[in-house]
């Protein structure tokens, strides 16, 4: 049973538009979200989180959108490069003091095209 | 720094065969995990440490599979004996404190078991 769920295996967008990734999850625990991005043959590197407190956090060109009532979260590039061509993971952890488990989604290809 | 290290990065192994997989995490992290990454499961914690003290294990899939932190330094994954089921990328990764901070990937081992 998937607990994030991210629908979408492969995105495909053009150098300079938006790219969106949507993840879902259903464990209402759930307090903690968090983007990574992995590029072939390394590992997952950290990219962008939200706490349950807030709705949206932004980096640069990386904004995350928490929507709690939905039970959904999502990651816009903008614009996007073709160095963000990687696979990204959408990875949730719980509340509680001791509760380090994080909970990846399967990942999203996404392909940036010149 | 140099970041997490895994060795080695790729295995091939035959069924039955013991393998250990290896990682040497950031210096000054006081937390190790493993994970390990399939195409049918994505990515999943199988267990982690904290100060070399296994604090949750429930993503070990079997008795097979046996993991060890005897330093700060230095933790083996191993599996005896190895089943073509196996097969995956096994990730390190390392945190100060995974409540505030990030968690920090290696390289990963590819393993390949025939």
């Amino acid at each position: 049973d998937q607990q994030v769920k991210q629908n979408s295996p492969s995105l495909s967008v053009q150098e300079g538009r938006i790219s969106i990734l949507n993840c879902d999850y259903t464990n209402s625990m759930f307090d903690y979200f968090l983007w990574y991005k992995k590029y072939p043959a390394e590992g997952p590197t950290f990219l962008i989180s939200i706490s349950s407190i807030k709705d949206k956090n932004e980096d640069g060109r990386f904004t995350v959108f928490l929507n709690k009532s939905a039970k959904h979260l999502s990651l816009h590039i903008v614009p996007s490069q073709p160095g963000d061509s990687a696979v990204y993971f959408c990875a949730a952890r719980g509340s509680g003091g001791s509760n380090y488990k994080l909970t990846f989604g399967k990942g999203t290809l996404l392909t940036v095209n010149p | 720094d140099a970041g997490v290290i895994q060795s080695p990065r790729h295995e091939v192994t035959e069924m039955g065969q013991e393998v250990t997989l290896r990682c040497k995490p950031i210096s000054g992290h006081d937390y190790l995990f493993w994970y390990r990454q399939t195409m049918m499961r994505g990515l999943e914690l199988l267990i982690y440490f904290n100060n070399n003290v296994p604090i949750d294990d429930s993503g070990m899939p079997e008795d097979r599979f046996s993991a060890k932190m005897p330093n700060a330094s230095f933790s083996t994954l191993k599996i005896q004996p190895s089943e073509p089921r196996d097969s995956a990328v096994y990730f390190c990764a390392s945190s100060f404190d995974p409540h505030t901070d990030t968690q920090y990937f290696g390289p990963g081992t590819r393993l390949t078991v025939l």
